[in-house]
């Protein structure tokens, strides 16, 4: 059974970096053609990709946030993460990491993580 | 990038319709193309893939189709639990792009 969970900060002010951690289970991101990328969507708006991770730590980026995205994994610990750095109001959104493989786009999704930027 | 425009952005229907959603591509994304369903203050939930591949466990009234830069979702014999918001994703190209979406609301 392929699970994920979500977990970050819940309020953060601007400027300061934003740390998220999707811990999963039922599936291995050694595995070959495996992936887990991360998705936003402001409340009441539509969904914003973000960045993806693979098996073999090819990493993707939506260039639209610039230079301020960073994905990792930890394998052993069954943990994928994604840092933003200096953010602003208009990062305020639910986040969510899903699995991906080169078989299918995301198949399993986490129940999303609220994150509020405010001062 | 890929600018996926998805039609129309709210729909109403009634129980038993069949409901088309469209999804066009700025260029050819060659079926790399998802349809997602969201229900209120839930995660989207993936119901075809490859255009037209059905996900495991979603009923066979979801079908999708489509080539090139033109894609749809289409619902047989609507049901109450079908009220949702559908996103469609392009994975042909980073980055990956969704449409705005279709508010789907019963008559």
């Amino acid at each position: 059974q392929v699970t994920l969970k979500e977990s970050g900060p819940g309020i953060l002010q601007p400027s300061q970096t934003l740390s998220l951690t999707c811990t999963f289970s039922g599936f291995s991101l050694s595995t070959y053609g495996m992936g887990v990328g991360w998705i936003r969507q402001p409340s009441g708006k539509g969904l914003e990709w973000l960045a993806n991770i693979w098996w073999d730590d090819d990493k993707y980026y939506n260039p639209s946030l610039k230079n301020r995205l960073t994905i990792s994994k930890d394998t052993s610990n069954n943990q994928a993460f994604l840092k933003i750095t200096n953010v602003d109001t208009a990062d305020t959104a639910t986040y969510y990491c899903a699995r991906f493989r080169v078989t299918t786009p995301f198949d399993y999704w986490g129940q999303g993580v609220m994150v509020t930027v405010s001062s | 990038d890929i600018r996926m425009t998805q039609s129309p952005a709210s729909l109403s229907a009634s129980l038993g319709e069949t409901v088309n959603i469209e999804c066009l591509a700025s260029e050819d994304i060659y079926s790399d193309l998802a349809w997602y369903q969201q229900k209120p203050g839930k995660s989207p939930q993936l119901l075809i893939y490859n255009a037209n591949s059905l996900q495991n466990g979603v009923p066979s009234r979801f079908s999708g189709s489509g080539s090139g830069t033109q894609y749809s979702l289409k619902i047989n014999s609507l049901q109450s639990e079908d009220v949702a918001t559908y996103f469609c994703q392009q994975y042909n190209n980073y980055p990956n792009t969704f449409g705005a979406g279709t508010k789907l609301e019963l008559k």
